[in-house]
């Protein structure tokens, strides 16, 4: 089974300052998706960015970005000039691709971003 | 364009009532997805569905019952409500291509007092 862990319940950052996420996960897979998903209070769940296990290159969604490490199994997200719109939970999430028993998302537990103005 | 509806958005039980949350979706996925999120946790999936007739157990199953009679639509049903079935709920489905993406309904918030 896949497990995906973050190890920072909390994080803050200031306004305009760049934040990174992080997040490792565990798998014996080698094609793989992974996700990153925003949370505001609303509850909603908005896709942030995703990623190939097959890329090599580094996904980028405008202030968005994610540093890949296949070998270390390690995906962690990078905000660019936070915004208080920033302000949410996010979530790392694993998934296998099709035809591989692929049905769900494995979700890690959460980091709380704040931006501070 | 709906995307993924869900109903309702919040609903408060007595413990040992049964209820359904409703999952529509108007993109023609054959897959679809309920989870629950309980506090500190990321989604935890509870049972799926690969097209119309075919359902299966998540991590999650107990207590709950799916069906899958139309492609649109996944209903979720808590047989007999308790406490600790107090959670928000997602239903989700999710577009089989290259991109494979996963769309989520609003939530249900729900209480089980």
């Amino acid at each position: 089974a896949q497990t995906v862990t973050q190890s920072q319940p909390e994080m803050s950052v200031q306004e305009a300052e760049t934040v990174t996420l992080s997040c490792t996960y565990d798998t014996s897979e080698n094609n793989y998706y992974l996700f990153w998903y925003k949370q505001p209070p609303s509850r909603q769940m908005i896709l942030v960015i995703r990623q190939e296990a097959y890329k090599q290159q580094n996904a980028t969604e405008n202030r968005f970005s994610v540093n890949f490490q296949k070998a270390a199994k390690s995906f962690s997200l990078k905000i660019s000039d936070s915004q208080l719109g920033d302000t949410a939970m996010y979530f790392c999430a694993f998934m296998k691709p099709p035809g591989a028993g692929s049905y769900q998302l494995t979700f890690g537990k959460g980091t709380k971003l704040s931006v501070i103005p | 364009n709906a995307g993924v509806t869900q109903t309702p958005k919040f609903q408060v039980l007595k413990t040992g009532q049964s209820m359904t949350l409703q999952c529509a979706q108007d993109m023609n996925h054959e897959y679809m997805s309920w989870y629950r999120q309980d506090p500190g946790m990321g989604l935890r999936l509870i049972h799926y569905s690969v097209g119309a007739g075919i359902t299966d157990q998540g991590e999650v199953p107990n207590g709950y019952n799916v069906s899958r009679s139309t492609t649109e639509d996944f209903p979720l049903r808590l047989l007999s409500a308790a406490p600790s079935q107090t959670s928000v709920y997602f239903c989700a489905s999710r577009e089989v291509d290259q991109r494979n993406t996963i769309y989520f309904g609003e939530g249900s918030w729900l209480t089980v007092v």
